[in-house]
């Protein structure tokens, strides 16, 4: 069975103060890696897809990276604005030509300023 | 890009009552369209995706249905709610591509008392 685990589960940082979350996963086939960003009763709302590894993503702050079995979602200097839960979520081929998405729990950040 | 009309936000009803939520996209036509829901401590847990009108399938036994009766419209439904259909209920909808991002709506948290 897929199984996509993210760690920690909840992270408090300073203002500034760098870090990165962890998404380790066991799929076979890998499709694709995906991370977004969820504010407190929203929707989740895209950041990146990782293809394979080696491959690198950036946005502002945030930088997402790729392994074999993990990826990370590095976070520099974090601002408040950022404090959201991050969730992952990975694509694998699941037989019959079709697809499945599996989520992982979430990273939930708070940016203390 | 898309947009994801989702309705209502919050929606309090008492076991056994009937459900009907609401999605509707805007920016795409023929878009893969998708109920997740979202349980406190959970991962998303995907419930009916859809690729075409009047095509569902569901991912997982349980209370719920689902009908795509426009392009741009999916709806969840149930006859009889029971405590266990409380949760966080979100549309996505993605352009087709088995790489695609999905993008979500804005939710809607139901209480089942």
């Amino acid at each position: 069975e897929d199984q996509v685990t993210q760690s920690p589960e909840a992270l408090r940082l300073q203002e500034g103060e760098s870090s990165s979350l962890n998404c380790s996963y066991t799929v076979s086939g890998l499709r694709g890696l995906f991370w977004y960003r969820q504010d407190p009763g929203k929707g989740p709302e895209f950041l990146f897809t990782l293809y394979s590894a080696g491959e690198e993503k950036e946005k502002e702050r945030l930088k997402a990276t790729l392994t074999k079995k993990e990826s990370f979602l590095h976070i520099t200097a974090p601002k408040p604005e950022d404090s959201a839960t991050y969730l992952c979520a990975v694509q694998a081929y699941s037989g019959a030509g079709s697809y499945q998405l599996t989520f992982g729990k979430g990273t939930k950040l708070s940016v203390i300023p | 890009s898309q947009t994801i009309h989702q309705w209502p936000a919050t929606l309090v009803q008492p076991v056994g009552s009937p459900l009907s939520l609401e999605c509707t996209v805007e920016g795409t036509s023929n878009p893969n369209l998708y109920w997740y829901r979202q349980a406190a401590g959970r991962g998303l847990q995907l419930l009916f995706y859809s690729v075409g009108i009047g095509q569902i399938s569901s991912e997982v036994p349980q209370n719920l249905s689902a009908s795509r009766p426009q392009d741009r419209q999916f709806i969840l439904s149930s006859k009889k709610l029971l405590l266990s259909d409380s949760g966080f209920y979100l549309c996505a909808c993605s352009s087709g591509s088995t790489t695609e991002k999905l993008f979500f709506g804005s939710g809607t948290q139901l209480s089942v008392l």
